[in-house]
């Protein structure tokens, strides 16, 4: 079966700090792989999207970046976090872009 | 992707079946529902889905009505552990449409009442 796990589960870091968080799944070849955040009462926001290595597509345009060093790596990175960086990260993989999504344990981000 | 209506709070007792409504009255021919779950503080945990035809898996059940206008997810026996928020979703399920993005409303919250 698959499993999908995300590190740190929890981090508070000072502004102007790097992030670096990380998620892998195991069970599966060459999934999609996701980055949401989920800030305090509000949606899940999509901030970027993987079909493959190396290939990364930003839906909003913002402080933080993405990379996909391996089939099931996925990587959120930041140079200088801001306060609004603060939230709730998810990472989530599917088969394809139509099948459904399945979250990881999710990282709290607390920027201070 | 179709917008969904849920109510945004439900008591239900332990033990005791949980229904919970969606309302979608603008699906179109090419979406499922998809059922969510959140409870505090963790990821959210994918329940169900379908088309047309009411499903069932080991979590729960999904019954749809023939206009396909409403949902209803059924947990047959609540327990605490079900204390969560719930999010019905409606999603294209066809090639050459619809985004990556999953939509979440604000969902249902239920609490599970000992």
């Amino acid at each position: 079966s698959q499993t999908i796990h995300q590190w740190p589960a929890t981090l508070v870091q000072p502004v102007g700090s790097p992030l670096s968080l990380e998620c892998t799944v195991e069970g599966t070849s060459n999934p999609n792989l996701y980055w949401y955040r989920q800030a305090a009462g509000r949606g899940l926001q999509l901030l970027f999207y993987s079909v493959g290595i190396g290939q990364i597509s930003s839906e909003v345009p913002q402080n933080l970046s993405a990379s996909r060093p391996q089939d099931r790596q996925f990587i959120l990175s930041s140079k200088k976090l801001l306060l609004s960086d603060s939230g709730f990260y998810l990472c989530a993989w599917s088969l394809d872009r139509l099948d459904t999504q399945y979250f990881g344990p999710g990282t709290r981000l607390t920027v201070l | 992707d179709a917008k969904t209506t849920q109510p945004p709070s439900m008591d239900c007792a332990e033990g005791r079946a949980a229904n919970l409504p969606c309302n979608h009255s603008t699906i179109s021919g090419n979406e499922y529902v998809y059922w969510y779950r959140q409870i505090h503080s963790q990821g959210p945990q994918y329940i169900i889905h379908g088309l047309k035809n009411n499903e069932t898996n080991e979590m729960a059940s999904l019954i749809i009505t023939e206009d396909r206008k409403s949902s209803t997810l059924i947990l047959p026996h609540a327990t605490l552990r079900d204390t969560a928020v719930y999010y019905c979703i409606v999603r294209v399920a066809t090639s050459g449409a619809g985004s990556y993005q999953l939509t979440f409303g604000k969902g249902t919250k239920l609490s599970v009442i000992p």
